[in-house]
């Protein structure tokens, strides 16, 4: 199976803050790479898909990079609403598998 | 408008069989390039993929569950069940359902149910 290795495990950033999580695939995966955002309590939610692609209603602050087996997913100015926790997904092959998550929290 | 929604029992024992049924709306499992699968999250942790039904049938699971995992899907009915034997309380979990298409992998997701696995 593909290992997918995050980093970092949580971050402490402020408002404003332009915050990087990356995401490290154990081999090749093209650009078959998911990012969601969880928060407490609630299922994950869809960011990007296919490494860079923004689903739609995600605001344009989020933005993900990368392909091959080294990937990023960028928040270019943190809102509020972005506390949460992050995952990467590659959907290149099966099983699927997922990053251990990025905390993000306020600092 | 596409909704999932799981359900299954609050609590299991040891040993015991799993089911978990997805009932969803706002699409058809017998669309081309629709699949419905199955995550789950024990507290605390991280995400884990446990299987999937493509429209066609097609069928994929996670082999670190050892076999233990079936998925089935009623087209009719709308809905999709996944049963996992001989549970441990290492199952013990939230488990989701969530639709993909093509290569939108996840864009819909049920609120998830949590399971413990205790005697």
């Amino acid at each position: 199976a593909v290992q997918m290795t995050q980093s970092p495990s949580s971050l402490s950033a402020s408002v404003g803050d332009r915050v990087t999580i990356t995401c490290r695939a154990s081999q090749d995966i093209r650009n078959d790479l998911v990012w969601y955002q969880q928060k407490p309590g609630e299922a994950p939610k869809l960011l990007i898909y296919a490494a860079f692609s923004l689903q739609s209603g995600v605001p344009s602050r989020f933005s993900g990079s990368g392909s091959g087996t080294d990937f990023t997913l960028t928040i270019s100015s943190l809102q509020p609403e972005d506390f949460a926790t992050y995952y990467c997904l590659q959907n290149y092959n099966y099983p699927r598998t997922f990053g251990q998550g990025t905390k993000v929290e306020i600092k | 408008q596409i909704t999932l929604k799981e359900s299954g029992p609050t609590l299991v024992k040891p040993t015991q069989t799993l089911t978990l049924t997805c009932t969803f709306s706002g699409f058809s499992l017998s669309t081309s390039g629709v699949g419905v699968g199955w995550i789950r999250q024990p507290p605390g942790k991280a995400l884990e993929w446990l299987a999937l039904v493509y429209w066609d049938d097609d069928k994929r699971y996670n082999p670190s569950l050892n076999n233990r995992l079936t998925i089935t899907k009623d087209t009719s009915k709308n809905l999709v069940v996944l049963t996992m034997t001989n549970v441990d309380p290492v199952d013990t979990a939230t488990y989701y359902c969530a639709h993909r298409f093509t290569t939108v992998e996840y864009n819909y997701w049920g609120q998830g149910t949590l399971v413990t696995v205790s005697s």
